[in-house]
């Protein structure tokens, strides 16, 4: 099984960089996905690791340490859009998908 | 490309009664669907898998006898939620994959259920 950690929350100021920390112990990987939620809405992509390093995309990066265990998510000049849950989930060898809790970021003002 | 849709986007019944859920993949062809469930302010918990033309494949602790999953094309997976009860009210959501070496999976935009 897999055990994915994440924080409940964080708030940033329009403009500011929140960097969304997920820690996972898995019986198996096979890639680590980054996604963003709005309130009653499905999953939205935001980016995907497989490989040791950082995979930037726009204003969002997301960077991967598969020997901790460990990724981020970056997000860089914060908007009031982005104010959302963002899901960290964990890919195993039968290609299912096992989700954090989420990280509700609030971006204020 | 890559859309996946679900219907209803939400509904309403009484407590005993059955309600189907569709997922469609609309621009592709789909030979894996996944369903979850997501109750508020937790995350998508896995239910089942679903394979075009075989049996659907659930995870533990989801009774298969109660949520009855149909995958009849490449493009149509069904969730059928049988005698529901209150404790069955939550948004379930859908995702598809074309299975071509693509590691993502088109989430559908989901559907509320409520139980009363």
């Amino acid at each position: 099984g897999q055990n994915i950690d994440q924080p409940t929350e964080m708030t940033a100021t329009e403009g500011a960089i929140v960097q969304i920390n997920c820690t996972y112990q898995t019986s198996g990987f096979n890639g680590l996905f980054w996604y963003q939620q709005h309130a009653g809405e499905a999953p939205t992509f935001l980016s995907y690791n497989v490989l040791d390093g950082l995979e930037e995309k726009g204003r969002f990066s997301s960077f991967l340490s598969r020997s901790k265990g460990y990724s981020y998510l970056l997000l860089k000049e914060l908007q009031m859009k982005d104010s959302a849950s963002y899901l960290c989930a964990v890919r195993d060898g039968d290609y299912k998908l096992s989700f954090g809790a989420g990280t509700t970021v609030t971006v204020r003002a | 490309g890559a859309v996946v849709s679900q219907h209803p986007s939400w509904v309403i019944c009484k407590s005993g009664t059955s309600v189907k859920i569709e997922c469609r993949s609309l621009d592709f062809q789909a030979t894996t669907m996944f369903w979850y469930r997501q109750f508020p302010k937790q995350s998508l918990m896995l239910m089942a898998t679903s394979n075009e033309g075989s049996k659907a494949t659930y995870e533990q602790g989801v009774e298969k006898d109660k949520f009855l999953i149909n995958h009849a094309s490449l493009t149509l997976s069904t969730l059928t939620v049988t005698s529901a009860h209150p404790e069955d009210s939550s948004f379930y959501i859908c995702s598809a994959s074309s299975g071509e070496s693509s590691y993502e999976q088109y989430f559908g935009p989901g559907t509320r259920l409520t139980v009363t």
